[in-house]
C-alpha cells in the first residue's frame, strides 16, 4: 500500500528565505505527482503536477523535482513572502483511478513578516 | 461552473440522521473524485466516478456510505445513520479523465455529527 511522508511538518521562516519541502513516496510505481497549499478552512488549490517521465516542474517561485526510483519529491519556494504560509500537501497517483490520490499529512508553513 | 462547487459548506446533524452532500465538477470534466479530510487523519480517498459509473466502492468506510453521479456531472454523497466519527471535511475534486490529469478540488463540506 503506498506511503507518502512529508518533512517536516512544520515549518517557520523569515520573509525572504528560500526553503525546501519534502515528500517521500514507499511504491515507486506512480503515475504522477502533485502538490497542493491548503489555506485554513479552504480547500485544496494545486500548485504543480509532476508526471512520472519529468523531472522537474516550474511556476514562478515554485519549482518542484521529482526522483521516482529513489521515491522523493521536493517543493521549492524562493523568495519566501507571508502570503506563502499556508499547509503544502504532498500527493501521488498511482495509476486507473482506483485509489485516488494518496497524500501526505502536510507541512504547515509560516512566514513571517 | 468555473470550479468545483459544493454544497452546503456546513452541515450540523444529530447522530442517526442521514445527511447527503452534494458537489458540482469542472464542467466537461469525466472523472469525480470524493475524498474525507479529519483531524489528525489526513486526506482519504473515498470513491471515484468515472462518467456515472464507479468501478470501485472499497474506499467507502462503511456500508452507511453510498454515492451517485446522475447525468455525467452533480454528484451525491450520503451518510445514513450519521457517527460521531463521521464528522470531518468532505472533499470532491474532478478532472478531466482518470488518466492522471490535474484534480482541481471544491472547497469542501465541514459535517458535525452531535
Amino acid at each position: 500500500k503506498q506511503e507518502v511522508t512529508q518533512i517536516p511538518a512544520a515549518l517557520s521562516v523569515p520573509e525572504g528565505e528560500n526553503l525546501v519541502l519534502n515528500c517521500s513516496f514507499t511504491d515507486s510505481a506512480i503515475y504522477n505527482l502533485q502538490w497542493f497549499r491548503q489555506d485554513p478552512g479552504k480547500g485544496l488549490t494545486s500548485l504543480l503536477l509532476i508526471q512520472s517521465s519529468q523531472r522537474e516542474q516550474t511556476s514562478g517561485r515554485l519549482n518542484a523535482s521529482l526522483d521516482k526510483s529513489s521515491g522523493r519529491s521536493t517543493l521549492y519556494i524562493a523568495a519566501s513572502q507571508p502570503g506563502d504560509s499556508a499547509t503544502y500537501l504532498c500527493a501521488v497517483y498511482s495509476g486507473g483511478g482506483a485509489d485516488g490520490l494518496t497524500f501526505g499529512k502536510g507541512t504547515h508553513l509560516i512566514i513571517q513578516p | 461552473g468555473a470550479g468545483v462547487s459544493q454544497s452546503p459548506s456546513n452541515k450540523v446533524t444529530e447522530k442517526g440522521k442521514d445527511v447527503e452532500l452534494r458537489c458540482d465538477p469542472i464542467s466537461g470534466h469525466t472523472a469525480l473524485y470524493w475524498y474525507r479530510q479529519s483531524l489528525g487523519q489526513g486526506l482519504e480517498f473515498l470513491i471515484y466516478f468515472q462518467g456515472n459509473s464507479a468501478p470501485d466502492k472499497s474506499g467507502l468506510p462503511s456500508d452507511r456510505f453510498s454515492a451517485e453521479r446522475t447525468g455525467g456531472s452533480v454528484s451525491t454523497l450520503t451518510i445514513q445513520r450519521t457517527q460521531q466519527e463521521d464528522s470531518a471535511v468532505y472533499l470532491c475534486a474532478s478532472s478531466l479523465d482518470v488518466q492522471g490529469g490535474t484534480q482541481y478540488f471544491g472547497p469542501g463540506t465541514r459535517l458535525l455529527v452531535l
